[in-house]
């Protein structure tokens, strides 16, 4: 099993719609995920940190199960600038990235 | 959080040469990191720059091929030796407080190398 597993996409989403994914983890010892988005040629940015059950920042939800070892990431009124790679960072020690998630949001 | 300045941001090399990757950070910070990223796939740890001593590299990299140079806490260096058309790639360096966790860590803004 990967570190940490993404569904590639791309998600394909009318602005204004909400999207949601997921990202899996093998390592329960994770105690700080990120998410990062990174736009094409672009370096990774943060976009979110999560350390108990969940974070929210806007437009921007993150959901963390532990006992799934997941976390998921919701985007509202979807904007066509959010379109990027959202990539899912679980921390322990160093970051290790995941294959990232695409999400093309379409006028 | 810190602000990272990476240079070159793109080259092409002739193979068998050797470039040099800077990263200089805005502020110490404990952790630096390199990355490579593939077209179209995910970022690769390289190797954790650590400050004064040697680095700690991952599987599948090796100090020969990557050598990495950390003499302070802002400031790193990795070498790409001896390249091949394999080693074309984005590098990028990361960097971050190991305690801070809020702040993530933040990345340069990448070295696009190609090897002809």
């Amino acid at each position: 099993r990967k570190e940490v597993e993404q569904d590639p996409g791309p998600f394909n989403v009318p602005e204004g719609a909400t999207v949601a994914f997921n990202c899996t983890y093998s390592n329960s010892a994770s105690q700080s995920f990120f998410w990062y988005r990174q736009d094409c040629r672009k370096e990774p940015k943060l976009l979110m940190s999560v350390y108990s059950s969940g974070n929210e920042d806007g437009r921007f939800t993150a959901q963390l199960n532990r006992a799934s070892q997941y976390i998921s990431l919701l985007i509202r009124d979807s904007k066509l600038s959010d379109s990027a790679t959202y990539l899912c960072v679980p921390l322990w020690g160093k970051l290790q990235f995941g294959a990232g998630t695409q999400v093309v949001v379409t006028p | 959080s810190a602000v990272i300045s990476q240079k070159p941001s793109r080259d092409i090399c002739q193979r068998g040469t050797s470039l040099t990757i800077q990263c200089q950070v805005d502020s110490q910070v404990t952790m630096m990191f390199w990355y490579r990223q593939q077209p179209g796939q995910s970022l690769t740890l390289i190797a954790t720059a650590n400050q004064g001593s040697e680095a700690t590299y991952e599987s599948g990299f090796v100090i020969d091929k990557f050598p990495i140079s950390r003499p302070n806490l802002t400031f790193s260096t990795l070498t790409v030796s001896n390249m091949s058309p394999e080693d074309s790639s984005i590098y990028l360096c990361s960097a971050g407080q190991g305690t801070l966790l809020n702040y993530g860590y933040t990345f340069g803004s990448g070295t696009r190398l190609t090897v002809v």
